[in-house]
């Protein structure tokens, strides 16, 4: 059972566009999602989080939105560069009773064309 | 920044045979993970361990055992290597509040190829 869905599963860009990254997850105890991104050839590196006493959270272009009722949240990466082209993953965890685990979805390959 | 080195970075493995790949911390953190990363699979937990002389199975924990001799070191051990289990293995640290407060820091990765 995949817990955290997300997509698309690659997206493609042109330079200073909006890329928007969607997940959705289903179980409701969660509450805590981060936004992992991993360049070619590199390790996962956090990149930005929320938790859902708000339903948005900004890091200079970096924007995830948070909507609990849908149970969906989405990273908006604004003026995306082709620097940013990179695999992004959504993750999920429960800081209760299963607080070891953080569930990753299966991945969005951006491109950023120049 | 948080350190976490893994080794090998690559190995070639038979199958059948005994694979032991290792990590080791320097960020006095108490939570370690073994995740391997797959074309289209995203990362799976594999095994974690919270303390010292304990581990815990994660999401995908069969065909693997773990080690977690002190708390800088964490090692996944398979003990007959499958073809099925070519991937690249990511060892992981956090604080001790868990992935749930605290970044989880990666490291470099190990590439094994089972043939």
């Amino acid at each position: 059972q995949q817990q955290v869905r997300q997509s698309p599963q690659s997206l493609t860009v042109w330079e200073g566009e909006t890329a928007i990254l969607n997940c959705s997850y289903e179980d409701s105890t969660f509450d805590y999602f981060p936004w992992y991104h991993q360049f070619p050839g590199e390790s996962p590196a956090l990149l930005i989080a929320i938790r859902p006493v708000s339903n948005k959270k900004e890091d200079g272009r970096f924007t995830i939105f948070f909507n609990k009722r849908e149970k969906k949240f989405s990273l908006h990466i604004a003026d995306s560069q082709p620097g940013d082209s990179a695999t992004y993953f959504c993750a999920a965890s429960n800081s209760g009773g299963s607080n070891y685990k953080l569930t990753f979805g299966k991945g969005t390959l951006l491109t950023v064309t120049p | 920044e948080a350190a976490v080195t893994q080794s090998p970075r690559s190995k070639v493995a038979v199958t059948g045979g005994k694979v032991t790949l290792s990590c080791h911390q320097t960020n006095n953190h108490d939570y370690m993970y073994w995740y391997r990363q797959d074309t289209g699979h995203g990362l799976r937990l594999i095994h974690y361990s919270y303390v010292a002389d304990s581990t815990e199975k994660g999401d995908i924990p069969d065909g693997y055992k773990a080690s977690r001799p002190s708390q800088e070191n964490f090692s996944l051990i398979l003990e007959l290597a499958s073809l099925s289990q070519t991937a690249v293995y990511f060892c992981a640290s956090s604080g001790n509040l868990g992935p749930s407060a605290e970044t989880l820091y990666f490291g470099s990765g190990t590439r094994l190829t089972v043939l």
